[in-house]
């Protein structure tokens, strides 16, 4: 089966650091996406992994251990405009369907 | 370049109603999926196309629900009739290839209440 799981909210405050984590069952593994979705707004794309380590893009970066099946999204000196919906993804081995975790809801307050 | 657009955003309809929803890609983008999210769940894929033809369509929930892509350019996906269960934010997502990385670009999607 498959599986993808992450908190489903969580708060900070603006220029802290948060840590947004995903475990992921899969039959395969293809790499691991993570998308941001403002409300009512399309998902758009953050990173890709599919090597173990930390890419970093800015302010964002994302880790990944296939061993543990891990990621995790790190958001540095977070600005009000972070507060969103964080979507964890994995595409389904051999296909490529995304199977999306329910999301994390970051709120970012003063 | 445009994004990938879709129709309506939203659409409240009564159960037993049909609906069509329109979705289209980015320019040249041959891969076309369509998505749903209903209520407190995660988002669900639905159906993949490669240019007009059904390339995976495991996710479709019953026959009344009927995609078509004529012409490999924009999509719809009907509902036909429409069921309470059926409301959700229904997404489409387009990509220039497939394989590994490749990013699937998302409309906003159609937001579907059934009442």
């Amino acid at each position: 089966g498959q599986n993808i799981d992450q908190p489903t909210e969580m708060t900070a405050t603006e220029g802290a650091i948060v840590q947004i984590n995903c475990t992921y069952q899969t039959s395969g593994f293809n790499g691991l996406f993570w998308y941001q979705q403002h409300a009512g707004e399309a998902p758009t794309f953050l990173s890709y992994n599919v090597l173990d380590g930390l890419e970093e893009k800015g302010r964002f970066s994302s880790f990944l251990s296939r061993s543990k099946g891990y990621s995790y999204l790190l958001l540095k000196e977070l600005q009000m405009k972070d507060s969103a919906s964080y979507l964890c993804a994995a595409p389904s081995y051999n296909t490529d369907k995304l199977i999306f975790g329910t999301g994390t809801r970051l709120q970012v307050f003063p | 370049e445009a994004g990938v657009t879709q129709f309506p955003s939203h659409s409240v309809i009564e159960k037993g109603q049909t609906v069509t929803l329109r979705c289209d890609p980015i320019s040249g983008h041959d891969n076309l999926y369509w998505y749903r999210r209903v209520m407190g769940k995660e988002i669900k894929f639905l159906l993949h196309f490669v240019k007009e033809s059904k390339q995976d369509e495991s996710g479709m929930p019953n026959n009344r629900f009927l995609a078509e892509r004529t012409g490999g350019t924009y999509s719809t996906l009907k509902v036909q009739p429409a069921e309470l269960e059926d409301s959700g934010v229904y997404f489409c997502a387009s990509s220039q290839d497939i394989g590994q990385g490749y990013e699937q670009y998302f409309g906003p999607g159609t937001r579907l209440t059934v009442t």
